[in-house]
């Protein structure tokens, strides 16, 4: 069965911090990784994901994947209480299923 | 910023009752998915369409669930005979694959009585 799971499940962290959100798959017909920030709804796109080794950066944020141990892990610097939010990651296959993990809730103290 | 948007934000039903979500994906994006996400719970894929054909359907999407673009823009998911396990909150998304993005819409929340 297909499956992705994030860790931690939470994560306390003071502001100005370096935090490190973990992503492993198990997935048939792996196509892609997708990382998502989702506060109060939609989730809101961050990265996509499907070639190995190549990092991707979005200002304080940064996301990497590796196809060989089927993990990816997302990197926020300097966090700010605005990157407060459950971060989620999802696993697409090449039918275009997109499998979620349970996210991982993140709160950054002032 | 391109955005998808969905209609209705809210809606209210009786069990039993049919229900159509509406979306209207980016114009440029070529794959949309249905998504629902139970209270609490974690987000849940039901469906993804590309060509005017579903790609993939997850186990939740019984017979209950359609979808279909009736006219190039709106992206529309219905279910016909709503159960109390259906309220959640109904999210759209579209992909651009060739710029590697993704979009969701904001959603509509559903409540089945």
């Amino acid at each position: 069965e297909d499956k992705v799971v994030q860790s931690p499940l939470s994560l306390v962290v003071h502001e100005g911090d370096t935090v490190t959100l973990n992503c492993s798959y198990e997935v048939t017909n792996f196509r892609s990784l997708l990382w998502y920030k989702q506060e109060k709804k939609a989730p809101t796109f961050l990265f996509m994901l499907t070639s190995s080794g190549i990092e991707k950066k979005s200002g304080r944020l940064s996301s990497i994947l590796d196809k060989k141990e089927l993990f990816s892990i997302l990197n926020i610097t300097a966090t700010q209480t605005g990157d407060s939010a459950v971060y989620l990651c999802a696993a697409m296959n090449r039918d275009d299923k997109i499998i979620f993990g349970k996210g991982t809730r993140l709160h950054i103290l002032p | 910023e391109p955005e998808v948007t969905q209609t209705p934000s809210h809606q209210v039903t009786q069990m039993g009752q049919e229900v159509i979500l509406r979306c209207v994906p980016i114009s440029n994006h070529l794959y949309f998915y249905w998504y629902r996400q139970i209270l609490g719970q974690k987000v849940e894929f039901l469906v993804s369409f590309y060509n005017n054909e579903i790609s993939e359907k997850s186990e939740i999407f019984d017979d209950q669930f359609s979808v279909e673009r009736p006219d190039g823009s709106n992206f529309t998911l219905k279910i016909r005979s709503t159960k109390l396990e259906d309220s959640a909150m109904y999210f759209c998304a579209s992909i651009n694959y060739m710029q590697e993005t993704q979009y969701f819409g904001p959603g509509t929340r559903l409540l089945v009585l």
